[in-house]
């Protein structure tokens, strides 16, 4: 069964700090994984998108990793800022298939003062 | 080039009631997906539409319905509402239906039943 697991589920952190979110799936057969940002209220935005052969990828202060033999993807923040408070998504894609993208359910991170 | 935009961005009806959410896609983009996200349940996914025919649907009762024009735009409709179907409905497109493709989604419908 196509499936797509974040951990954790929410964090709360300081302001400048760094974290990491978790992003396992069971996709198969696997075309790319997404990582999407989405403030409260907005709809979801990219931030990385990554192929079977790409490791890692950066997008500002956001790095995405993805290990395609373990089918695990993370995403690092790096010196985090208020305005990274919303919620990360991934979202796995498969490359056949009628239904070919799998979502997650997200990690709620809330950056504080 | 302009995203995907969703009207009306806010909705209150009443339960009973009916709902049509439109959604219209990036230019150029055929494919068009709906999906309901309430707290704490994530993105469901109600239905893709490509080229004017309806591709795959989730698992939502036969209350939800949609439709795609010739211009790939798309409306969702939601009949006899009700308290549960509260949540922000979000529209996304994509050039075609290949999962190389990126999904972009619109700003989103937030649906409050009253």
């Amino acid at each position: 069964k196509n499936q797509v697991e974040q951990s954790p589920q929410s964090l709360i952190i300081l302001e400048g700090k760094n974290c990491t979110l978790q992003c396992n799936y069971t996709v198969s057969p696997f075309s790319n994984l997404r990582w999407y940002k989405q403030d409260t209220g907005r709809g979801p935005v990219s931030l990385t998108i990554m192929t079977f052969s790409e490791n890692t990828k950066s997008n500002g202060r956001y790095t995405a990793t993805l290990d395609a033999d373990t089918k695990q993807s993370s995403l690092h923040i790096t010196a985090s800022q208020l305005s990274d408070s919303a919620s990360y998504i991934c979202v796995v894609s498969a490359i056949t298939g009628a239904n070919n993208l799998f979502f997650g359910t997200g990690t709620r991170l809330t950056v504080i003062p | 080039k302009a995203g995907v935009t969703q009207t009306p961005r806010y909705l209150i009806k009443t339960r009973g009631q009916q709902v049509t959410l439109s959604c219209s896609p990036i230019s150029g983009h055929r494919s068009v997906s709906w999906y309901q996200q309430t707290p704490g349940q994530g993105l469901q996914f109600l239905f893709e539409y490509f080229s004017e025919t309806q591709r795959n649907k989730g698992n939502f009762p036969g209350r939800f319905s949609g439709r795609q024009f010739s211009n790939s735009r798309s409306e969702m409709n939601v009949s006899t509402l009700e308290l549960g179907d509260s949540a922000l409905y979000l529209c996304a497109s994509r050039r075609d239906r290949d999962g190389s493709y990126e999904q972009y989604f619109g700003p989103g419908t937030r649906l409050t039943v009253t």
